[in-house]
């Protein structure tokens, strides 16, 4: 079935430090990617998504690229900052259901 | 913006108790989920709705029930809980293949 891996955590970076979470997926088919990042007390917000292979989702100065040859979407920033310690959830979209499929997790951790 | 409401933050309740958790979206969206997170467990889904009176169980279903009267509130129920239910509780609408999640409510069953 369906299935996402991404990389434990935490990460522990400090600011201005180049980021990359990994995320490698498993589907049948074609689904859409997504990354979703959970700031503390709060609930999941969308970060970024793909919808194809190759495209390439950004916000906020993280990007990730649908890679289906590595099936992979892995997150990167150049230059982190402290307000982004969060746990980042990686997920794919089941096309049959619409239901998201998450990975687990990987809580950064960013020092000034 | 849309937003997700979840009646409660936290929630300490005991063994065997009914417990209900209360959902409302302000987006019109007929697509509702509830998720529990756990650590190193990610978030799984329990159960969806994707109109009013209709329910499909998610990965999780055990132990959970929920109700849709109305297109905007979408509850989760637990019937008799157990400690095993203590987790975070994320309820989320989707507009086209993207979740807007509510603040969560952390329970906690004793």
């Amino acid at each position: 079935g369906n299935s996402v891996t991404q990389m434990e955590g935490p990460v522990t970076l400090s600011e201005e430090a180049f980021l990359t979470i990994n995320c490698t997926y498993t589907a049948t088919g074609y689904p859409s990617l997504f990354w979703y990042v959970q700031y503390p007390g709060e609930g999941l917000q969308l970060l970024l998504k793909a919808t194809k292979a190759d495209d390439k989702g950004s916000n906020k100065g993280f990007e990730a690229t649908y890679r289906k040859e590595t099936t992979s979407f892995h997150l990167e920033k150049g230059s982190v900052q402290v307000s982004d310690s969060a746990v980042y959830f990686c997920a794919l979209s089941d096309i049959s259901t619409d239901k998201l499929i998450f990975g687990t997790g990987t809580r950064l951790q960013v020092f000034p | 913006d849309v937003k997700v409401t979840q009646s409660s933050r936290y929630l300490v309740k005991r063994t065997g108790e009914k417990v209900f958790l209360e959902c409302v979206q302000d987006m019109d969206h007929e697509n509702m989920f509830w998720y529990r997170q756990d650590p190193g467990l990610g978030l799984r889904l329990i159960y969806f709705s994707y109109d009013v009176k209709m329910k499909e169980k998610g990965d999780i279903p055990e132990g959970y029930s929920v109700s849709r009267e109305k297109k905007e509130r979408f509850s989760l129920i637990l019937e008799s809980a157990s400690t095993n239910q203590t987790s975070m509780y994320l309820c989320a609408s989707s507009s086209p293949s993207t979740l807007h999640f509510g603040n969560g409510t952390r329970l906690t069953v004793t």
